[in-house]
């Protein structure tokens, strides 16, 4: 049964960056997506952007084009978000979550989940 | 992008009550439409995938329906390990998104 685990806490200043770690174990990581999805304080859900690590191909929410950049490496099982130019509203709980594509064209629905990983942003 | 608009936000409910959740996209997704429960301090847990499969080892009270922009999803005799936010999310394309959700709290 695959099981993803997260990196710890992190507490960053404004204008800084942070790089979260999600490690799967347990199961088949290469064929599926990674995908992170973000929560502030009491508010939904957002996905931020996902990767096939197979391929190393990811796709981006617009809203976070070029401020974050998601990563995987196959051999190790691992996959990473790094998120720059941190503002107090990128407070928020960061989860990973397995994606399962059923077809050509479309996205994933999210399967598993990491157990999230709180980031503050404060001064 | 897609834009997802769940009712209500929140559903004041009792214990064996039949609960029907509302998710409208603002187009046409077919029906790749996901549904995920969520309790507090938890990650989000799927429910519900292609707007009717039920994930393996999801109780069977829960059920999903719909097609093209209207969606939902019924919990057919609410159990006390049913009050939680209940979220759908839309994969018609790699540009996923999330209703709002809605808030499932004891009367």
């Amino acid at each position: 049964q695959v099981q993803l685990v997260q990196s710890g806490a992190e507490v960053k200043k404004p204008g800084s960056s942070v790089k979260v770690s999600c490690k799967a174990s347990g199961g088949t990581f290469s064929t599926y997506t990674i995908n992170w999805v973000r929560q502030a304080p009491g508010q939904g859900l957002e996905w931020m952007g996902g990767i096939i690590p197979m391929f190393g191909t990811a796709n981006y929410a617009q809203k976070f084009q070029g401020r974050v950049t998601i990563t995987a490496d196959k051999f190790t099982s691992l996959a990473f978000m790094e998120l720059n130019s941190l503002r107090s509203d990128d407070t928020a709980i960061y989860y990973c979550a397995r994606g399962y594509v059923e077809e050509v064209r479309t996205g994933p629905y999210l399967d598993k989940w990491g157990q999230g990983t709180l980031v503050t942003v404060s001064s | 992008d897609i834009q997802m608009t769940q009712s209500p936000s929140t559903l004041s409910v009792s214990v064996g009550d039949r609960v029907t959740i509302t998710c409208r996209a603002s187009q046409s997704i077919s029906n790749w439409l996901a549904w995920y429960q969520q309790k507090p301090g938890k990650a989000p847990n799927l429910l519900i995938y292609k707007a009717s499969s039920l994930q393996s080892g999801v109780p069977s009270r829960f059920s999903g329906s719909g097609s093209g922009t209207e969606f939902t999803l019924t919990i057919s005799s609410l159990q006390p390990d049913d009050f939680a936010t209940y979220y759908c999310q839309q994969y018609n394309s790699y540009s996923l998104t999330f209703g709002g959700g809605t808030k499932v709290e004891i009367k």
